[in-house]
């Protein structure tokens, strides 16, 4: 079964240009979770989805991020403007009720 | 006060023998679920083993186990037979509340581990 997928793998970009973060959870799995990773911070939940309706977002650092699920398969997390402090490994998961979440493989951000 | 405390930041294991990552954890909360996982150098996060509250037995999977005491709250990983390739970040983590509430996980700070040939 094909897991957690995340694209890109790598994003290097410029200060004040917009990021966008993709994630496609494993199928039939009805909850998804935006995890970002920094050294200072350890892994922080951002934002969580129950049937692609976000269920608590008390995790986004501010307003220029924002995250959404348009539906079951496929899910987004922006930046913009993205800042140098925003640099970070970002990882999304999922899972079923009362099951373990499973990870994707995270995107690696460097903000310049 | 931090819900979960891992007091080992690095640890060094030789190869083939057992090791025990410590946890502790903070909860007041009856119902609640334990995890651990793993973090290769190469970064991804990979589940490991669960442990329910509830769950009268301690888990197991494979080489992997949990000791698991509720009232001292400690949830300690125990990997026996260590292999060069269990070198890797470990994480453990909490998701609090009964079916239906709360979803996410806190995780700990991580016990880096080293498997010496």
């Amino acid at each position: 079964d094909a897991g957690v997928i995340q694209s890109p793998r790598h994003e290097v970009t410029e200060m004040g240009q917009e990021v966008t973060l993709r994630c496609k959870p494993i199928s039939g799995h009805d909850y998804l979770f935006w995890y970002r990773q920094t050294m200072m911070r350890g892994l922080e939940l951002l934002i969580y989805f129950n049937n692609n309706v976000p269920i608590d977002d008390s995790g986004m650092p501010e307003d220029r991020f924002s995250a959404k699920m348009p539906n079951a398969s496929f899910s987004t997390l922006k930046i913009q403007p993205s800042e140098p402090r925003d640099s970070a490994v970002y990882f999304c998961a999922s899972s079923q009720m009362n099951q373990p979440q499973h990870f994707g493989d995270g995107t690696r951000l460097s903000i310049l | 006060a931090q819900k979960i405390t891992q007091t080992q930041p690095g640890m060094f294991v030789q190869e083939k023998e057992a090791v025990t990552l410590d946890c502790t954890y903070d909860t007041s909360d009856q119902s609640y679920g334990l995890f651990w996982y793993k973090q290769p150098s190469s970064g991804e996060m990979i589940f490991l083993i669960y442990q329910g509250s509830y769950d009268e037995q301690n888990a197991t999977e494979g080489r992997y186990s949990l000791n698991f005491q509720k009232a001292r709250k400690s949830a300690n990983l125990v990997i026996s037979a260590s292999q060069l390739g269990d070198s890797a970040m470990y994480f453990c983590a909490m998701r609090e509340g009964p079916s239906g509430s709360a979803r996410q996980l806190t995780f700990g700070s991580g016990t880096q581990l080293t498997v010496l040939p």
